[in-house]
């Protein structure tokens, strides 16, 4: 199957500061990604979808000017968390889809659980 | 609205049969997913329903109803490692898949 992986698995930072989170596709070209968060024992949240070359979907509720998310090439999406504080703290997982298979079968990360102090 | 009922907690036997329930409610729909995640990890998927019957992959089985909104995971010659949350996730209209909290399985020895 196909390889997603999250860069860093775990990260603390202080508050005011801004976090990156890298997904890769690693024997795939994605074109679009998807970004959750999971707080413990609730289900996923999907944060914004990713689309290669172009602006990223926000679902209703996800503030686009502190969860920045850049998709540069086909292989690569970035989340980052600017002016964290501690309520940003949680899981947060990137997925992709093979082309031709759909948003439904998604490869996901291992996730980056982040920690604001 | 869209929603999705699983129980929350489900305990079994190592070896023994196990079904993990899943009705839903879209705005649409385009199938439905089961996604096994262990914890403090990601999902990892199992299976994928689009239409009525039965899906049988090894030890993992998955039915799908679509008239009665009702899917079940079926989980057979359980082992230890199969501990972890089973997420049913239908998609709607728009291709989004919906995420429930999952089934939490406990296998006892």
């Amino acid at each position: 199957g196909a390889v997603v992986s999250q860069h860093p698995s775990w990260v603390i930072c202080k508050s005011g500061t801004s976090v990156k989170i890298e997904c890769r596709s690693l024997d795939f070209q994605a074109t679009t990604m998807f970004w959750y968060r999971q707080f413990p024992k609730q289900s996923l949240m999907l944060m914004a979808t990713s689309n290669e070359g172009s602006k990223a979907t926000y679902e209703q509720g996800v503030e686009k000017d502190k969860f920045l998310i850049n998709h540069a090439s086909l292989t690569l999406s970035t989340l980052t968390v600017t002016s964290a504080h501690p309520e940003d703290s949680s899981f947060y997982i990137c997925s992709a889809a093979e082309p031709g298979q759909g948003a439904g079968e998604q490869y996901f990360g291992p996730g980056t659980r982040l920690t604001v102090t | 609205g869209q929603n999705i009922d699983q129980p929350t907690e489900m305990t079994a036997t190592e070896g023994a049969i196990v079904q993990i329930n899943c009705t839903y409610q879209t705005s649409g729909f385009n199938g439905l997913f089961w996604y096994q995640q262990h914890a403090g990890e990601a999902p990892t998927f199992l299976s994928y329903n689009v239409l009525d019957g039965l899906e049988e992959k090894g030890r993992f089985s998955s039915f799908l109803s679509r008239s009665k909104g009702y899917s079940y995971l079926l989980l057979k010659e359980l082992q230890m490692k199969d501990s972890a949350s089973y997420l049913c996730a239908p998609m709607d209209s728009n291709y989004q898949l919906i995420w429930g909290a999952g089934t939490k399985l406990i296998i006892k020895p």
